[in-house]
């Protein structure tokens, strides 16, 4: 049975920092693009960053440069380093391989002082 | 970035059948674009209905299907179900490998 399991979430002051995990199970992560996606309370999905099975990644404009995207093969694991966090990046993080229809619970990060 | 376009909000009768679209603001969306559909319901994850135009997923109900029309990507669901209540959707790849989704269409099963 394939599991995406995130965590890392939590209440961080703006400016502050925190990395997402997220551990799979049932496939490889290096096998396929894995991407990350957030949703702002009552908003839309926001597609975030993706690693492709080579290792390239990217990332969407509004975090470029705050946000790397990486994974730990012998873990299995995708991650999310957030930095310089602003309140607007608020947000239920799903990671997911979206055309495997496999995703994660979601981690709640909330931006706040 | 592009801006990618969906109804905010579909009323459909149950068996009933009813098209969402999605449109980008760079011209017409074609299979380069990648379509996928998302269905996500309340307190839940999003699941992939389509990717790829109009692959399914081995879970996605049959009246479900994807399509390219008018140059935008559609998602047609035929014999609606009220279990089909949900937000949906549509996420378009571009150049760069930066996709985007659209804002969403909420659609009513009534």
């Amino acid at each position: 049975e394939v599991q995406l399991v995130e965590s890392g979430g939590g209440l961080v002051q703006p400016g502050g920092s925190l990395r997402l995990s997220c551990a799979a199970s049932g496939f490889t992560v290096s096998s396929t693009h894995m991407t990350w996606v957030r949703q702002a309370p009552g908003k839309g999905l926001e597609w975030v960053s993706v690693i492709f099975g080579d290792g390239t990644t990217y990332s969407a404009d509004s975090v470029k440069g705050r946000f790397t995207i990486s994974r730990d093969n012998s873990k299995n694991t995708l991650y999310l380093q957030l930095n310089s966090l602003r309140a607007e990046d608020t947000a239920v993080y799903y990671c997911a391989c979206l055309h495997c229809d496999y995703w994660g619970q979601g981690t709640l990060v909330t931006v706040s002082s | 970035q592009a801006v990618v376009t969906q109804e905010p909000s579909l009323t459909v009768s149950p068996g009933g059948t009813v098209t969402l679209t999605c449109g980008s603001s760079t011209g017409a969306v074609t299979s380069g674009h990648y379509p996928y559909w998302f269905q996500q319901k309340p307190g839940q994850a999003p699941r992939t209905l389509i990717y790829d135009t109009s692959k399914k997923q081995s879970w996605t109900p049959a009246r479900f299907s994807g399509s390219l029309l008018g140059g935008k990507a559609a998602l047609t669901l035929s014999g609606a179900q009220p279990e089909d209540e949900a937000e949906y959707y549509c996420l378009l790849s571009y150049s760069g490998a930066r996709p985007v989704f659209g804002g969403g269409t909420k659609l009513t099963v009534l």
